[in-house]
């Protein structure tokens, strides 16, 4: 396994239109969380799944944001109607649930950077 | 939404120099991180901490988990150029998941 894979890595959108990301965590991890990162800031938590529950959500995380994890494994990430304040990297982070002070550890994707214009 | 102080928020320094930032927080944490991120890349993590008073080293990277469990350090010593880039500190508490709160980031820039 190579890791948490996003994609896409770049997504250029118009203003109004919805786009969606995906995540694939490190096997078996079972903590999947998600982030936004905005230039010259550091990443900011969005939500949180621990198998196919989602645990956490952000006061960041407007209506106009919805996250899936339907089968525990992979993620998704749709934002609806998106605004050009919504232009940031999305970042994905994944963890496991065993074996003692490690499941604390997150383990960061390449992220996916979102253009509104 | 809440971030942790971390200063500097950027360093200019000479190759083999030595360099320190850290990190506090008004919150106590009981895991303390310190991430590099590279351009255009997700962080990687360096050092993580578990435990107050402790101190981590991980190559020429030493790391250490405040008494108050409020803040953290990160020292680098004999930098070199590959050492550039942006540097977060996290921090988790133990009543919300394992959700992170990160830093402002300090940027090192290395001068061969």
């Amino acid at each position: 396994d190579t890791g948490v894979s996003q994609n896409p890595r770049h997504k250029i959108t118009k203003r109004g239109q919805n786009v969606t990301f995906r995540c694939d965590p490190i096997s078996e991890h079972n903590r999947l969380y998600w982030y936004r990162q905005t230039l010259g800031q550091g990443p900011e938590f969005l939500t949180y799944f621990q198998n196919e529950a989602q645990l956490e959500k952000s006061r960041l995380l407007s209506d106009r944001f919805s996250a899936e994890r339907p089968k525990g494994s992979f993620s998704t990430l749709e934002i609806q109607r998106t605004e050009q304040g919504d232009s940031a990297m999305y970042l994905c982070a994944s963890s496991p649930i065993r074996g003692g002070a490690a499941k604390n550890i997150q383990y960061f994707g390449a992220g996916t950077r979102l253009s509104v214009l | 939404g809440q971030q942790l102080n971390q200063s500097p928020q950027s360093m200019f320094i000479q190759e083999g120099e030595d360099v320190s930032m850290n990190c506090t927080s008004s919150s106590i944490f009981n895991t303390w991180l310190w991430y590099k991120q590279d351009p255009g890349e997700g962080p990687v993590l360096l050092i993580a901490l578990y435990k107050a008073g402790e101190l981590t080293s991980n190559g020429r990277l030493t790391a250490q988990f405040g008494i108050t469990r409020k803040d953290s350090f990160l020292n680098i010593s004999a930098s070199i150029p590959s050492d550039v880039g942006i540097y977060f500190c996290a921090g988790q508490s133990g009543t919300s998941y394992g959700k992170l709160t990160f830093g402002q980031g300090t940027i090192l820039t290395v001068h061969p």
